[in-house]
């Protein structure tokens, strides 16, 4: 079964300052693939950035980056200089099977003036 | 450009009640699934479908029924509403190819008084 857990409840930081986000997973899969969502208070489900298991180099997306180690299971989301508007609630999510998701329960994020 | 869409977005109903929840796609995506999110739970897998005239069942499937008739739809059915079922349900889809991002509808916030 995989499993992904997500520690912070909640982070906060000041506008243009870096943040990260940590995620670990458990899975006994050779090939798999981790994903970050973003949920802002609106509700939709906003896709940030991927990182695959054979990926060599670290997934990046503009502001976001994918600090993936695989030895320690860890997918940690880092924000460099934050905005006003990434205040919201980040998922981590691995793909299982199917490609279903298995997501952690996610952590708050509060940018600050 | 449409993606995924769910109806109706918001819904109350009465205990013992039925219901379907409506997801469509024009993406011409073979994968669809359903989650549900509760507050500090994350999002987690319903059923889920690869295609049409497919289903299977995910993590939480007790009290929900789906079907996949139409390739570009896919239903939540509640044959019997009970308060435990109110949550935020999100439908999603994705293409076969595994190193892509699953799309996200816009959420159905159900409450079943």
């Amino acid at each position: 079964a995989q499993k992904i857990t997500q520690t912070q409840p909640g982070m906060f930081v000041q506008e243009k300052e870096a943040v990260t986000l940590d995620c670990t997973y458990d899975t006994s899969d050779q090939s798999y693939g981790l994903f970050w969502y973003k949920q802002p208070s609106s509700g939709e489900m906003i896709f940030l950035i991927y990182q695959g298991s054979y990926d060599e180099q670290n997934a990046t997306e503009g502001r976001y980056s994918l600090n993936f180690q695989k030895a320690r299971k860890s997918a940690n989301l880092v924000i460099s200089a934050s905005q006003l508007g990434d205040s919201a609630m980040y998922f981590c999510a691995m793909r299982g099977g199917y490609s279903t998701l298995t997501f952690g329960k996610g952590t708050m994020l509060l940018v600050s003036p | 450009n449409a993606g995924v869409t769910q109806t109706p977005k918001f819904r109350v109903l009465k205990t013992g009640q039925s219901m379907t929840l409506l997801c469509a796609q024009d993406m011409n995506h073979e994968y669809m699934y359903w989650y549900r999110q509760d507050p500090g739970m994350g999002l987690r897998l319903i059923h889920y479908s690869v295609g049409e005239g497919t289903t299977a069942k995910g993590e939480v499937p007790d009290g929900y029924n789906v079907s996949r008739l139409k390739k570009q739809n896919f239903l939540l059915g509640l044959e019997s509403a009970a308060p435990s079922q109110t949550s935020v349900y999100f439908c999603a889809s994705r293409p076969l190819e595994p190193n892509t991002e699953a799309f996200f509808g816009q959420g159905t916030r159900l409450t079943v008084v």
